[in-house]
């Protein structure tokens, strides 16, 4: 079964801060994906990544980071936290680009930022 | 960009009706996922519909790729099947859009 780890599970941050949130994949996929959902709403795009070393802006990329050091590890990164990015965060990995068979969603990160 | 729009936005159903879903986007979709979303908030695929009409277990999908829609029937619904309904568009490259979903409440 494909897993997708995120840590921490959740995070209290004050505005201004830095706060980097974990995601680790062991089903040697290449696609990799951060989403942020709002209470109430779907998932939006922050960014993505199809390979190490490379990532890629989604629709929602102001205020936001990313870094693909390995096939296995995507972080997202908020430089300088703001109340606006409180929010639940979601990191997905994918077989394939195109036609991608399935996503598989990590647990989740509950972010509130104080 | 892409434009997803699901409806109903809500459903509330005895248990043992069926539901239908409705799921309609603004751009060629190369790849359509539904996705459910527990109550608790974990998110899991139901199943991958590009084109045609696709059947697993209770859930039957059917995307008309030409028209940019898709739909998800739930027949016989149950209680455990409460939960929001997410539908997912993959349009060229690597983006997925998904809707802000359908939320089902199923009583007994």
């Amino acid at each position: 079964e494909a897993a997708v780890t995120q840590s921490p599970r959740s995070k209290v941050a004050v505005t201004g801060g830095k706060v980097t949130l974990s995601c680790h994949q062991t089903n040697n996929h290449d696609y990799m994906y951060w989403y942020r959902q709002d209470t109430g709403h779907g998932l939006r795009l922050i960014h993505y990544s199809y390979v190490a070393d490379s990532t890629e802006k989604g629709d929602i990329p102001d205020g936001y980071k990313a870094s693909r050091p390995s096939q296995e590890n995507f972080s997202l990164i908020l430089e300088l936290a703001s109340l606006s990015q409180t929010a639940v965060y979601f990191c997905a990995s994918s077989d394939r680009g195109e036609s991608a068979e399935t996503l598989y969603f990590g647990s989740g990160t509950r972010l509130t930022v104080l | 960009g892409q434009q997803v729009q699901q409806s109903p936005a809500s459903l509330v159903l005895q248990e043992g009706e069926n539901a239908e879903l409705q799921c309609n986007f603004s751009s060629t979709a190369t790849q359509l996922q539904w996705f459910y979303q527990s109550p608790g908030g974990s998110l899991v695929s139901l199943l991958s519909n590009p084109s045609g009409t696709k059947h697993t277990g209770r859930l039957t999908s059917t995307t008309v790729t030409k028209e940019r829609r898709s739909s998800l029937h739930i027949s016989s619904s149950q209680t455990t099947d409460s939960g929001t309904y997410l539908c997912a568009p993959q349009t060229g490259g690597y983006k997925v859009v998904f809707g802000s979903g359908t939320r089902l409440l199923v009583s007994p």
